[in-house]
């Protein structure tokens, strides 16, 4: 199975911050990769897929990047509403797998 | 619009089998895989495995093979998921994920407590 490793774990930063989230692929998934924000009690919600396409409804603020092993998911400037846990995916192969979480917290 | 409402909590004994519906609308049933996900508490996302609601081809994740079969029924647009031999550390709640963009998942259902306890 292919692992994903995120990094850091937890994030502390500001309302207004740029942050960067890091996901790398013990093998290459190409550009089969998503991110996913996940509120506590709630569903993950799928922000970026195909690496770096914004998904509908999605805010302009959140972007991705990458290919292959290394990829990063960037919040130009974070809102009150993004601090939350945000999940890496790949789905190049038939068994998909996340990353371990990146929790984003208040500073 | 597109939603994915599963079944209810559940409780269960070590050995136990549990039985999860995940029934879909606003879509057309058949054109899109069904992928189910678990998170333990206080834990990170774990992908079970995915199911083609077209033709019920599935893909499970390596540890759980022989325990987990994924099913659908498209007269009733539901996909099911059963997880046989219960142990503790599979209390968890877990959720049903209808795929967009070949794999990525864009909607979910409400997911479904269960908690393995003698």
């Amino acid at each position: 199975d292919i692992h994903m490793t995120q990094s850091p774990s937890t994030l502390s930063a500001s309302v207004g911050d740029r942050v960067t989230i890091t996901c790398r692929a013990s093998q290459s998934v190409s550009s089969w990769l998503a991110w996913y924000q996940q509120k506590p009690g709630k569903a993950p919600k799928l922000l970026i897929y195909k690496a770096s396409s914004l998904e509908s409804g999605a805010p302009s603020r959140f972007s991705g990047s990458g290919s292959g092993t290394e990829f990063t998911l960037t919040i130009s400037s974070l809102q009150p509403d993004d601090f939350a846990t945000y999940y890496c995916q790949q789905y190049n192969s038939y068994s998909y797998t996340f990353g371990q979480g990146t929790k984003l917290e208040i500073k | 619009q597109v939603q994915l409402v599963q079944s209810g909590a559940e409780v269960k004994k070590p050995g136990a089998s549990v039985k999860v519906s995940c029934k879909a609308s606003g879509y057309t049933f058949t054109s899109y895989g069904i992928s189910w996900v678990r998170q333990a508490p206080g834990q990170g996302l774990e992908w079970m495995g995915w199911i083609s609601a077209y033709n019920g081809n599935t893909n499970y994740a390596q540890k759980l093979q022989g325990r987990v079969t994924m099913t659908t029924d498209t007269s009733t647009s539901t996909a099911y998921m059963e997880l046989r031999s219960l142990r503790s550390d599979d209390t968890a709640v877990y959720y049903c994920a209808r795929e967009v963009y070949s794999g990525s998942m864009g909607y979910w259902g409400q997911g479904t407590l269960v908690t393995v306890s003698s």
